[in-house]
């Protein structure tokens, strides 16, 4: 059965930088074309994915955030973290991470992390 | 904005059939296959579609896929309740070197 599971801070300030981790069971992330995944949704609007961590280790970004992204896997744990720097009020939404399937797809999601951007 | 442009509504009454419509371009929808995922209220994204039209186990053959040179669209058929939420469609962007979403549409069952 795969699971993923998010955790971090629920409320960071302004300029801070916020550290999410994807805690994933089920899968190892080692198949060929396997792959964890940040997707965030700002309340009440759409998906938006943020960045992609492959079996291989290469890393993707998206463009207009890869300034203040990065993205790692802690070798000893099957735990993927997302860190975003500079954090800002229209970064409030809510943080989910996913798996990317060797299909190329989100298959299994986790149940996401509201994170609230606030002085 | 996003890459993949939805419309922001859909409704239908229980049974009917509705289609909910996606269009990008040449270097996500026209370069790689559609995935859809449904979000109930609430709820995380599912994966509802993937590969255009394939379905993955447990997902009901109401729903289906289709895609046609730089556009797909997810139909719903046999209406239920259950069904009202937000589709979003995604793809695979060459040039974004990820994968796109669409705006999402409200699906609204009357």
């Amino acid at each position: 059965q795969i699971t993923l599971k998010e955790s971090g801070p629920t409320l960071v300030k302004p300029t801070q930088t916020l550290t999410l981790t994807c805690t994933f069971s089920g899968f190892s992330l080692k198949a060929r074309g396997e792959g964890v995944g940040w997707i965030r949704q700002p309340p009440g609007k759409a998906l938006e994915w943020l960045a992609l961590f492959y079996w291989d280790f290469d890393k993707r970004y998206s463009p207009s955030l890869r300034n203040r992204l990065s993205i790692a896997k802690d070798t000893s744990k099957n735990q993927v973290v997302l860190t975003m720097t500079d954090m800002d009020t229209v970064d409030t939404a809510t943080y989910y991470c996913a798996r990317r399937g060797t299909g190329g797809n989100f298959d299994y999601w986790g149940q996401g992390t509201l994170v609230t951007v606030s002085s | 904005q996003s890459v993949l442009t939805q419309p922001p509504s859909a409704s239908g009454t229980p049974g009917q059939r509705v289609t909910i419509s996606c269009s990008g371009g040449s270097t996500n929808i026209g370069d790689n296959t559609v995935n859809w995922y449904q979000q109930l209220p609430g709820t995380a994204p599912k994966l509802l579609i993937y590969s255009n039209n394939q379905r993955p186990s447990g997902v009901p053959d109401r729903f289906s896929g289709s895609k046609s040179g730089t556009s797909a669209s997810l139909a719903i058929s046999g209406l239920l309740f259950e069904d009202e939420g937000d589709y979003y469609c995604a793809a695979w962007d060459v040039s974004v070197r990820g994968p796109v979403f669409g705006g999402g549409t409200k699906l609204a069952v009357l």
